[in-house]
């Protein structure tokens, strides 16, 4: 089964700088999709970034980007010039591919990272 | 745009009560989804259905049942709750295919005392 692991229960950065979530995954499959999803405070979960495993080409959504090393499977998010409402937890999420019952998309998450803005 | 909607927002329930929770969605979605989020531990699948009559189970279903009459909706119930189930439940949708992202309501803290 696949795992999906994020090794930073919480992290901190000045507002305007520069942080990175690290997330590796296991799995077997050569074709798949990761995600990042963010948690603010009212709970809700929003998607901020996904990349097809196949695609070399490293997802940028604005200020959010990924690196994404599939031998290495990892898949880490990079936040550029930090802003307090990005103040959030942050969950990696791996997409499996299709199961029998054709097409469901059963995401695997992972445990999350708190992330802080500091003023 | 009310997206996907979670009622209720709060609930507090005795062990060996039943409840059910309402999902809603109204972007036409094939799929729906029922997570749970525990701390330290992500988000969960307990069941889910890939169209309206359909069911399936996901990671963690003991415990849990679910029903599909109608596209919009997707209905969790707990029939005898159970500490264990103190947990924030979120429902999400989406539509079918490869790689289209899930949408998620709001969520429903539940304690169980």
């Amino acid at each position: 089964a696949q795992t999906v692991t994020q090794s930073q229960p919480e992290m901190s950065v000045q507002e305007a700088e520069t942080v990175t979530l690290s997330c590796t995954y296991d799995t077997s499959e050569s074709d798949y999709y990761l995600f990042w999803y963010k948690q603010p405070p009212s709970r809700q979960m929003i998607l901020v970034i996904r990349q097809e495993a196949y695609k070399q080409q490293n997802a940028t959504e604005n200020r959010f980007s990924v690196n994404f090393q599939k031998a290495a499977k990892s898949f880490s998010l990079k936040i550029s010039d930090s802003q307090l409402g990005d103040a959030a937890m942050y969950f990696c999420a791996y997409r499996s591919p299709m199961t029998l019952i054709q097409g469901a998309q059963k995401l695997v998450f992972g445990q999350g990272t708190r992330l802080t803005i500091n003023p | 745009n009310a997206g996907v909607t979670q009622t209720p927002k709060f609930r507090v329930l005795k062990t060996g009560q039943s409840m059910t929770l309402l999902c809603a969605q109204d972007m036409n979605h094939e799929y729906m989804y029922w997570y749970r989020q525990d701390p330290g531990m992500g988000l969960r699948l307990i069941h889910y259905s890939v169209g309206e009559g359909t069911t399936a189970k996901g990671e963690v279903p003991d415990g849990y049942n679910v029903s599909r009459l109608k596209k919009q909706n997707f209905l969790l119930g707990l029939e005898s709750a159970a500490p264990s189930q103190t947990s924030v439940y979120f429902c999400a949708s989406s539509y079918a295919g490869w790689g289209r992202p899930l949408h998620f309501g709001n969520g429903t803290r539940l304690t169980v005392t």
